[in-house]
């Protein structure tokens, strides 16, 4: 049974570039999470994808953009990039029921030089 | 005031230790509360769901006080592989509008 996975592993990225991560949510789990996560902070909420729509919204500009595909994965693509993107971006994965916990993949770190 | 909140740390005790987390919510409409556990430079892994009742896993304890807004987690005989930064997670919506707390960093010493 796999879990949350996520692609690439690592990237760095120039100023200005832009940049499309992807998620594959843990089987049996419709709805996909994604988290910005600064060193030494908590995840920062992004947003979240259920039934191919943005759910919820987390306070994130609209360089933040995402899709959720047919078959539950789903991409974050960040649009010109800034220094302070550099962070860990981490997916998490839930199925939609009450008290469903978040599982999360091994995250994307990007730098932005 | 943030949203969710917890002890500043870093904790540092020694192997066998018993060590107390704390963590409070302002929104009051909090549904589902969790603990999770990130090792440096990795990703966040679920330790244990927080229940109204309280609920233990072994050697750790989730306590909820709706009233208060607070949870904890209790961890004893402390190993040195507990050696992690514990986060609070709060959802005020049914699987929905998770929170992150800050974490707070545990090191068990030998």
């Amino acid at each position: 049974d796999a879990g949350v996975t996520q692609s690439p592993t690592h990237l760095i990225k120039t100023r200005g570039q832009q940049v499309t991560l992807r998620c594959s949510p843990k089987s049996g789990h419709d709805t996909v999470s994604w988290y910005q996560q600064a060193l030494g902070q908590g995840p920062q909420f992004i947003f979240q994808y259920y039934e191919e729509e943005e759910r919820q919204r987390g306070n994130f500009p609209d360089r933040f953009s995402g899709h959720q595909f047919p078959n539950y994965s789903s991409e974050l693509n960040v649009n010109a990039l800034l220094l302070g993107d550099s962070a860990l971006y981490l997916c998490a994965s839930s199925h939609s029921g009450y008290n469903s916990p978040l599982h999360f993949g091994n995250g994307t770190r990007l730098t932005v030089t | 005031r943030k949203e969710v909140e917890q002890d500043p740390g870093p904790f540092n005790v020694p192997e066998g230790a018993t060590v107390a987390f704390n963590c409070t919510y302002s929104n009051s409409a909090s549904q589902s509360f969790f603990w999770y556990r990130q090792d440096c430079r990795k990703e966040p892994k679920l330790l244990m769901s927080v229940y109204s009742s309280g609920n233990e896993d072994g050697r750790f304890t989730a306590q909820l006080n709706r009233a208060s807004q607070y949870i904890s987690l209790l961890i004893r005989d402390s190993k040195l592989s507990d050696s992690a930064t514990y986060l609070c997670v709060v959802a005020a919506d049914y699987g929905q509008n998770f929170v992150f707390g800050p974490g707070t960093r545990l090191s068990v010493l030998p």
